[in-house]
């Protein structure tokens, strides 16, 4: 059974980098699509962007700017990387797997990135 | 951005009601839509996609319908492990969006 595990700082300070790790367990990162989101606490998902096991990459325009995902294979492992973060960066981040019928049927249990001095 | 709007926000019902949420969206996106049910402190769980297919391993009381810019997610019996946010997702697009959410309290 595929597992996501999501890792990484619970506390980052404004103006700084937020980089978390999702490691996949019980099966490989190829050949599939792999994406961050993020819900602020409270309210709705946010997509963040995805990487494909090749490197490619798409980004949520919105964060576009701020944002790099990147995967290495051989630790079957996906990051994200976050830079210049205030406030309402803090949110639960989550990784998925789009799997071949095109929708994420995996997803991490998410782990708390607060943004405070 | 395709916006996505779903209704109610929330919802009040008892163990056995037959519930209906809809997800429109402002601009066609086809079948390409998902539905996830949510509870506290949990991840999304997918239920639903590609507007009316069943996720392997979700009852069957759930379903869902539409397609172009009008959808609907149904429970036909509501039980009590049902109630949670459910949420819509689309994957027609750039970016993904999702529907502010609508949460299933008991009455």
């Amino acid at each position: 059974q595929v597992q996501l595990q999501e890792s990484g700082p619970g506390l980052v300070k404004p103006s700084e980098t937020l980089s978390l790790t999702c490691t996949v367990f019980g099966g490989s990162i190829s050949p599939y699509y792999w994406s961050w989101y993020r819900q602020p606490p409270g309210k709705g998902l946010e997509w963040i962007g995805f990487v494909h096991y090749s490197g490619s990459t798409n980004y949520n325009p919105s964060l576009e700017s701020r944002v790099t995902i990147s995967v290495d294979t051989s630790k079957n492992q996906l990051s994200l990387r976050l830079n210049s973060v205030t406030a309402a960066d803090t949110a639960f981040y989550y990784c998925a797997r789009r799997d071949s019928n095109g929708y994420y049927g995996y997803w991490g249990q998410g782990t708390l990135v607060t943004v405070s001095s | 951005d395709i916006h996505l709007t779903q209704s109610p926000s929330f919802l009040s019902a008892s163990v056995g009601d037959r519930v209906t949420i809809t997800c429109r969206a402002s601009q066609g996106i086809s079948s390409y839509l998902a539905w996830y049910q949510q509870k506290p402190g949990k991840a999304p769980r997918l239920l639903i996609y590609a507007a009316s297919t069943l996720q392997s391993g979700v009852p069957s009381r759930f379903s869902g319908s539409g397609s172009g810019t009008e959808f609907t997610l149904t429970i036909s019996s509501l039980q009590p492990e049902d109630f949670a946010t459910y949420s819509c997702q689309h994957l027609s697009s750039y970016p993904f969006t999702f529907g502010g959410g609508t949460k299933v309290e008991i009455k």
